[in-house]
């Protein structure tokens, strides 16, 4: 049973627009929540973190938005950079040590 | 950043030899380690938690007697697949959690994965 969700697989946007990757959860003991970048042949790259007492974490041109009443988690990048074209995971853990993690979303920023 | 160093980046082998994959933390203390395995457009799924001086915890389905987890020092945990058969082919991830910093202890800095191919 996939506890997190990341419905959409690739995403395309434009050099300089906003890119907005969404990520859903069925567990309501989440709480805390990260976002992970992965380019090809390399491990995942810590991102940006959120936890569930905030809604909203900014970091550089990075966004984390937590709705928890949806349950759902978005990352928001702005302006979006060619070199930001990555495999981005968000996922999830309840007050302990393991992760749920997503299926991932394929970012392409056109140059 | 906290650096993970996972060796080798990929491994060929055949069908019944072991396998021994490396993680190390290189600039911090991690007493904590976790094992992923990676399918082809899947999620990472947690295998095991790997503590130093104790014995891994392994995730319901993994068979601790085929990977076998070594956590020997604060910077260095294994992962040994034995008898290796074509359907451990896979990619394998460590990460390790960062020993006693308050508020970051939910971060997990990854390695680099090792793409294991059983012949």
């Amino acid at each position: 049973d996939q506890q997190v969700k990341q419905n959409s697989p690739s995403l395309s946007v434009q050099e300089g627009r906003i890119s907005i990757l969404n990520c859903d959860y069925t567990n309501s003991m989440f709480d805390y929540f990260l976002w992970y970048k992965k380019y090809p042949a390399e491990g995942p790259t810590f991102l940006i973190s959120i936890s569930s007492i905030k809604d909203k974490n900014e970091d550089g041109r990075f966004t984390v938005f937590l709705n928890k009443s949806a349950k759902h988690l978005s990352l928001h990048i702005v302006p979006s950079q060619p070199g930001d074209s990555a495999v981005y995971f968000c996922a999830a853990s309840a007050a302990g040590n393991q992760f749920y993690f997503g299926t991932g979303t394929s970012l392409t920023v056109i140059p | 950043g906290a650096v993970v160093s996972q060796h080798p980046s990929r491994v060929i082998c055949k069908s019944g030899t072991s396998v021994k994959i490396e993680c190390r933390s290189l600039d911090f203390q991690a007493t904590t380690m976790f094992w992923y395995r990676q399918f082809p457009k899947q999620s990472l799924m947690l295998m095991a938690t790997s503590n130093e001086g104790s014995k891994a915890t392994y995730e319901q389905g993994v068979e601790k007697d085929k990977f076998l987890i070594n956590h020997a020092s604060l910077t260095l945990s294994t992962l040994t697949v034995t008898s290796a058969h074509p359907e451990d082919s896979s990619f394998y991830i460590c990460s390790a959690r960062e020993q006693g910093l308050a508020g970051v202890k939910n971060i997990q800095y990854f390695g680099a994965g090792t793409r294991l191919s059983v012949l």
